[in-house]
């Protein structure tokens, strides 16, 4: 029973161009939402986070956006940049349960030259 | 050092044997969490310890995982008569609090079982 869903699992995107990664979900109470950004052989990192109460965050070319309801959220990244190519992972945190973190499957973004 | 430090970085095994893999997680951080990535699917909890606090073992999958934190030290997560769904990469993460927003991850163990 996936909780967190990505749908997608690649995504190829020209440079410079906007890439949008989806995310969907299934528990209206998650508390927070966030995006881990993972390279080859290498842990996630932190990228981004959104709390549910708002609907968009933006961080330099980041920017997440929240519809609670439609239980979706996506990552934009405008403009893209070869150094963007990993795997992103969306994920969020249950009711009063900001320690835990329950993940997608990932979307794997390749920047196109 | 300044990062999550996980050994090994790979691992074979046979079916059936043990394996051990080992967290060395940043200094000061209390919190330390299991997870698992098994190929093509989405990062599994597993395992969660902060403080003295009795752990949270509730993404163990089966009694044959076990995981040991001394302190706000080192962890070691064993896999006993390791089957071949056991294959996957075991991350672990650490962080100051029990926050989800300050986790930083270890490369992984990227575990075989043949």
């Amino acid at each position: 029973d996936q909780q967190v869903k990505q749908n997608s699992p690649s995504l190829s995107v020209q440079e410079g161009r906007i890439s949008i990664l989806n995310c969907d979900y299934t528990n209206s109470m998650f508390d927070y939402f966030l995006w881990y950004k993972k390279y080859p052989a290498e842990g996630p990192t932190f990228l981004i986070s959104i709390s549910s109460i708002k609907d968009k965050n933006e961080d330099g070319r980041f920017t997440v956006f929240l519809n609670k309801s439609a239980k979706h959220l996506s990552l934009h990244i405008v403009p893209s940049q070869p150094g963007d190519s990993a795997v992103y992972f969306c994920a969020a945190t249950p009711p009063g349960r900001d320690d835990k973190i329950i993940f997608g499957k990932g979307t794997r973004l390749h920047i196109l030259p | 050092g300044a990062g999550v430090s996980q050994s090994p970085s790979n691992k074979v095994t046979e079916k059936g044997k043990d394996v051990e893999l080992r967290c060395d997680p940043i200094s000061g951080h209390t919190a330390l969490y299991w997870y698992r990535q098994r190929l093509g699917q989405g990062l599994e909890f597993l395992i969660y310890f902060q403080g003295n606090s009795a752990p949270d073992k509730s993404g163990l999958p089966s009694d044959r995982f076990s995981a040991e934190r001394t302190g706000e030290s080192v962890s070691t997560l064993t896999i006993q008569r390791t089957q071949q769904e056991d294959s996957a990469v075991y991350l672990c993460a650490s962080s100051l609090v029990g926050g989800s927003l300050g986790y930083t991850f270890g490369s992984g163990t990227r575990l075989t079982v043949v």
